[in-house]
Parts: C-alpha cells; sequence; structure tokens
C-alpha cells in the first residue's frame, strides 16, 4: 500500500530552522497538507495545498515541494512549536487519503 | 464559527458494533465531504475513509473495506462512522474532519476538526 515517509524525530535550539521532510512517489501530482498536533488535542492545520498557510498560523511555518517530496519549514522555531507533525496526501491510485508516520518536533 | 462536535466515548466489547456521530455547524453541509481519522493510543493519524455530504458517494481506505459504513444526514447535518468487529486493536481516538476531494486533484486539506472520540474495545 501507499506510504508517506517522515523522519521519526527533529530536534532543534530556539530560533534555529526545523525542516521536515515527507516523501511519497504521487508527491509530484498531489497536493501535501501539514498538520501539527500537541498532546490529545485534534491536529491543526499549518500548511496546506504545498505552500498556503491559513491565516492563524504564524508567518515561520512555511511549506515547499519538490519531485516526490514536500518539506515543512521552521523558520525561527519557538518552544511552543514542540509537537507532532503529520503530511497528508492522496495516494497514487486517487481515491484514497493517506498521513505520514509523523514526526515528533523538540525544541530545546 | 465551524463546529464539529462528536458523540462521547464508547466501550465495546470485541466482535460488537460502534457508531460515532458527528453534527456540524455554521457552514453548508452539503458543500464539503467529511473523512474520518483514527489515532491508537501512542501511535500516528490513521485515515479511514472519506465520505461526500453532498450526495453520500464515499471512499473507503482498503483497510476498512466491509468492516466500514459512513453516512450522513443531510436533515441534520450529521455524518456516521460505524465500524463493525471491532478488535482491541480497534481502540483508538475516532475524528470526523471537514475536507473537500475531487477525482482529479485528490483530497484537499481537513481544515475543521472533531474533539474526538474515544473508543475502546475491550472484553
Amino acid at each position: 500500500s501507499y506510504e508517506l515517509t517522515q523522519p521519526p524525530s527533529v530536534s532543534v535550539s530556539p530560533g534555529q530552522t526545523a525542516r521536515i521532510t515527507c516523501s511519497g512517489d504521487a508527491l509530484p501530482k498531489k497536493y501535501a497538507h501539514w498538520y501539527q498536533q500537541k498532546s490529545g488535542r485534534a491536529p491543526v492545520v499549518v500548511i496546506y495545498e504545498d505552500r498556503k498557510r491559513p491565516s492563524a498560523i504564524p508567518e515561520r511555518f512555511s511549506g515547499s515541494k519538490s519531485g516526490t517530496m514536500a518539506t515543512l519549514t521552521i523558520s525561527g522555531a519557538q518552544v511552543e512549536d514542540e509537537g507532532d507533525y503529520y503530511c497528508y496526501s492522496t495516494d497514487s491510485s486517487g481515491n484514497h487519503g493517506v498521513f505520514g508516520g509523523g514526526t515528533k518536533v523538540t525544541v530545546l | 464559527q465551524v463546529h464539529l462536535v462528536q458523540s462521547g466515548a464508547d466501550v465495546k466489547m470485541p466482535g460488537a458494533s460502534v457508531r460515532v456521530s458527528c453534527k456540524a455547524s455554521h457552514y453548508t453541509f452539503t458543500s464539503y465531504g467529511i473523512s474520518w481519522v483514527r489515532q491508537a493510543p501512542g501511535q500516528g493519524l490513521e485515515w479511514m475513509g472519506w465520505i461526500s455530504a453532498y450526495n453520500g458517494n464515499t471512499n473507503y481506505a482498503q483497510k476498512f473495506q466491509g468492516r466500514v459504513t459512513m453516512t450522513t444526514d443531510t436533515s441534520t447535518n450529521t455524518a456516521y462512522m460505524e465500524l463493525r468487529s471491532l478488535k482491541s486493536d480497534d481502540t483508538a481516538v475516532y475524528y470526523c474532519a471537514r475536507g473537500t476531494y475531487d477525482i482529479l486533484t485528490g483530497y484537499y486539506e481537513l481544515d475543521y476538526w472533531g474533539q474526538g472520540t474515544l473508543v475502546t474495545v475491550s472484553s
């Protein structure tokens, strides 16, 4: 079955840049969306349609995509950005949604 | 403000079925679909399927085909997810989330989420 692959963890110091990658064969033709989840809460979209940012999300969050890899960048990461991040996209059949395995971001 | 309010936590025996509801408000229900996503304890997000609130069309993850049914009731703006033949590894928080799908582009973002419903499967 189709998979989106993310690194299990990323760790940065406050103010540094965190980059989280998501790779999948269908990504060249399908949107990538990114979610932040803090423990026990519902996920929140931080980037949609590869690079669009909802108005309530800080500008330090940005998205990009090249070929089979999408990237979420947190420029100048803050302690409050800690949490789990998931990419979400559509599989190669075009019929099914799929989440990446998630990346735990630590800012310390 | 868009709201998705889910039914409360439930405990089921193995082999039973569970139905989770998701009541939508403050938007035109039939203009969007609903995806169902689950998260087992300590695990990642898992997409279960999607239903169009416009015409009831569904796409189910292959893993749940034959065991899940998603429906909507447009008179009450409510979506339902029924999962049958429950096993212990179906213990999870189940979320509904608003989202759109089109056959050419695929799935758009899930922009609003319910609060989650904990389903525990235990004898």
